[in-house]
């Protein structure tokens, strides 16, 4: 049972472009949390989603950001016009139940050059 | 609104001494709490939860943690550390019905000497 997948375990990008994250979360899992990990800071939490739905999206920043997680396939967290600022690690978790732990993946390593 | 400390940004110890990392909490309401575990570049990896029930939670790799409510404290000890215990340690809240909607403590990093 593999666990949560993420892709690109690290990306490059420049000012302005924009950077797509992906999350696979472990099999049998429907919810899906993504968390941005600032350098030398904690996790914050960003936005919480259960297939098709967004649930909750109170830490995510009200422009340029945005998720999905569609029926099939992966949770796609998506920045736009990035900016040296949204350089961070960002690490999506998933659980099978609101109430179960979560289970995290590597991260991908975003780089705004 | 919940908050997580961590008073100590790094903790030196030698192999094989005992360890504790202090973490506090401020919530208004009943919460859940965790402690996670990064080793460099990688995910995090649940050490161990408190939900309810005992307030001594015993975890994985030999770590334990205790939910103190009056203290709002849930610090996390080993008796004797390895060197493979080096990593990044992170304590996290949830209050009530939030799931996994975690707020972390801004970590602690444990440095194992040999």
């Amino acid at each position: 049972n593999a666990g949560v997948m993420q892709n690109p375990r690290h990306l490059v990008r420049r000012r302005g472009q924009e950077a797509r994250l992906r999350c696979s979360p472990m099999k049998g899992h429907s919810h899906v949390y993504w968390y941005r990990q600032l350098p030398e800071e904690g996790l914050k939490f960003m936005v919480y989603l259960q297939k098709e739905n967004i649930i909750d999206e109170s830490g995510m920043p009200k422009e340029r950001f945005s998720a999905e997680f569609p029926k099939e396939g992966p949770s796609i967290l998506r920045i736009q016009q990035v900016v040296r600022g949204d350089s961070a690690a960002y690490f999506c978790a998933s659980s099978p139940g609101r109430a179960s732990p979560a289970f995290f993946g590597q991260g991908t390593r975003l780089t705004v050059v | 609104a919940q908050s997580v400390t961590q008073l100590d940004s790094q903790v030196p110890v030698f192999e094989e001494a005992p360890v504790e990392l202090r973490c506090n909490y401020s919530s208004s309401v009943s919460v859940y709490l965790f402690w996670y575990v990064q080793y460099p570049n990688q995910g995090l990896q649940l050490l161990l939860k408190y939900l309810s029930g005992s307030t001594l939670v015993k975890g994985i790799n030999g770590f334990e943690a205790e939910f103190n409510k009056s203290q709002t404290s849930f610090h996390l000890r080993k008796p004797s550390v390895h060197i493979s215990d080096t990593a990044e340690y992170f304590c996290a809240v949830s209050e009530g019905n939030a799931g996994n909607m975690l707020t972390f403590g801004g970590g602690t990093r444990l440095m194992v000497k040999p």
